[in-house]
């Protein structure tokens, strides 16, 4: 069976600073891993995605995520945080029947 | 761009009503999802549905029913509501493919409340 760990419920940045924020996944097979964002009042969003052609995988707004097998970890990140990035990310892997397993959600802060 | 439209944003329904969500894609979608959204818990998967009159019980399906007669549509059915099913309620669509192209597309969402 597919799982996906969100390891932070919350996170907290200064603009202009790195932003992780850390997935862990349990997948019998070479899972299919997304991250989506929501921003207050809106709905989900897909930011990027794993297609298994390259493990560093880059999205929308600056954001990227590295899949690494032996750690079982897709962990998002951006260099540099923006106000707007404020809004709760959710790590998702993709089951063989094709069913989305979301994480609990990771809360971005970012402080002025 | 793909679309996904629930019928309403907001609901307020009494104790015991029959409560109809709707959703409506127009990407020729085979797949499609409710999920239930809750501080904490992230989105929990309700029910599923691959193919027209096709449906699979997710990981919280007590409670709820669906109804998918025809592709671009997936109706959510709370047959007797209460407070606890109070929630914000996430409709998707995606391809039928098990691979990272079958990416889901959401709705706005439809936020029920149950006095």
């Amino acid at each position: 069976a597919q799982s996906v760990t969100q390891l932070d419920s919350h996170v907290s940045v200064s603009e202009g600073t790195p932003v992780l924020l850390r997935c862990n996944y349990s997948s019998s097979y070479s899972p299919s891993l997304f991250w989506y964002v929501q921003h207050p009042n809106k709905g989900l969003q897909l930011l990027l995605k794993y297609t298994s052609a390259a493990t560093l995988v880059k999205g929308i707004n600056g954001f990227e995520a590295e899949f690494k097998k032996s750690e079982t970890s897709f962990h998002l990140t951006k260099p540099s945080a923006h106000m707007s990035d404020a809004a709760e990310y959710f790590c998702v892997v993709k089951s063989n029947t094709g069913k989305l397993i979301f994480g609990q959600g990771t809360t971005l802060q970012v402080k002025p | 761009d793909v679309k996904v439209t629930q019928s309403s944003r907001y609901l307020v329904k009494r104790t015991g009503e029959k409560v109809f969500l709707e959703c409506v894609q127009d990407m020729d979608h085979e797949n499609m999802f409710w999920y239930r959204q809750d501080p904490g818990l992230g989105l929990r998967l309700i029910y599923f549905s691959y193919d027209v009159k096709m449906k699979e019980k997710g990981d919280i399906p007590e409670g709820y029913s669906v109804s998918r007669e025809k592709k671009e549509r997936f109706s959510l059915i709370l047959e007797s509501a209460s407070t606890n099913q109070t929630s914000m309620y996430l409709c998707a669509s995606s391809l039928l493919s098990t691979g990272a192209l079958g990416e889901a597309f959401f709705g706005q969402g439809t936020r029920l409340t149950v006095v």
